[in-house]
């Protein structure tokens, strides 16, 4: 079954840790896309890319990188420089330039502090 | 820009009962609509989308969504709620070259 596979699914970060989450998908889609969520927030962009080797910023970056090396693969580091990373993340995927296509979504990674 | 306003942040609401599921949107240019679910510790699923066409939109597990251009609308209904039902439900908006923009989202409670 094609879908969206996101690992760990629980993470714990200790103080000045980089953290890497992944996230992989077999849907063949061109854009992937990481969106942190805190209750009652919604979900919030933080990176997103359109094609292999390219990813722009969303509307929350700061404090995170990413990188898009394989079309299947689009992991998250979350850095020491985000000061309140405790929250969950989740990946998507979608047809790129189809705005009529919904996005598909991975089961999430909880990220907590030690 | 493009917006997403889901008013109820929690909407309890007893077994067998009708609910509705608010939200409205803002934007400059047409618009595609979705409902997704989400249960507890998992990632979002689609429930329904609004593309074109008829206005009245409807998902195999009995929810339904209407379009109203007019209102700039697309609420969420079921006429009878089970426990099963009880999650949390985004509304999502998507149009012109803005990426998606999902709404707060409302947690539906199905009380026994």
């Amino acid at each position: 079954d094609g879908g969206i596979t996101q690992s760990p699914k629980y993470l714990f970060r200790k103080e000045g840790q980089n953290v890497t989450l992944s996230c992989e998908q077999n849907l063949n889609h061109d854009a992937m896309y990481w969106y942190r969520q805190d209750p009652g927030q919604g979900l919030r962009l933080i990176y997103y890319s359109q094609i292999v080797n390219d990813f722009q910023k969303g509307d929350i970056a700061e404090g995170y990188s990413v990188s898009r090396e394989k079309k299947e693969s689009f992991p998250l580091t979350v850095t020491s420089a985000q000061k309140n990373p405790t929250a969950f993340y989740l990946c998507a995927s979608s047809i790129e330039g189809a705005r009529n296509q919904p996005q598909h979504f991975g089961d999430g990674t909880r990220l907590s502090i030690l | 820009a493009q917006s997403v306003t889901q008013l109820d942040s929690q909407v309890p609401v007893f077994e067998e009962a009708p609910v509705e599921l608010r939200c409205n949107y803002s934007s400059s240019v047409s618009v595609y609509l979705f409902w997704y679910v989400q249960y507890p510790n998992q990632g979002l699923q689609l429930l329904l989308k609004y593309l074109s066409g008829s206005t009245l939109v409807e998902s195999i597990n009995g929810f339904e969504a209407e379009f109203n251009k007019s209102q700039t609308s697309f609420h969420l209904r079921k006429p009878s709620v089970h426990i099963s039902d009880t999650a949390e439900y985004f509304c999502a908006v998507s149009g012109g070259y803005q990426k998606v923009t999902f709404g707060t989202g409302t947690k539906l409670q199905v009380i026994p």
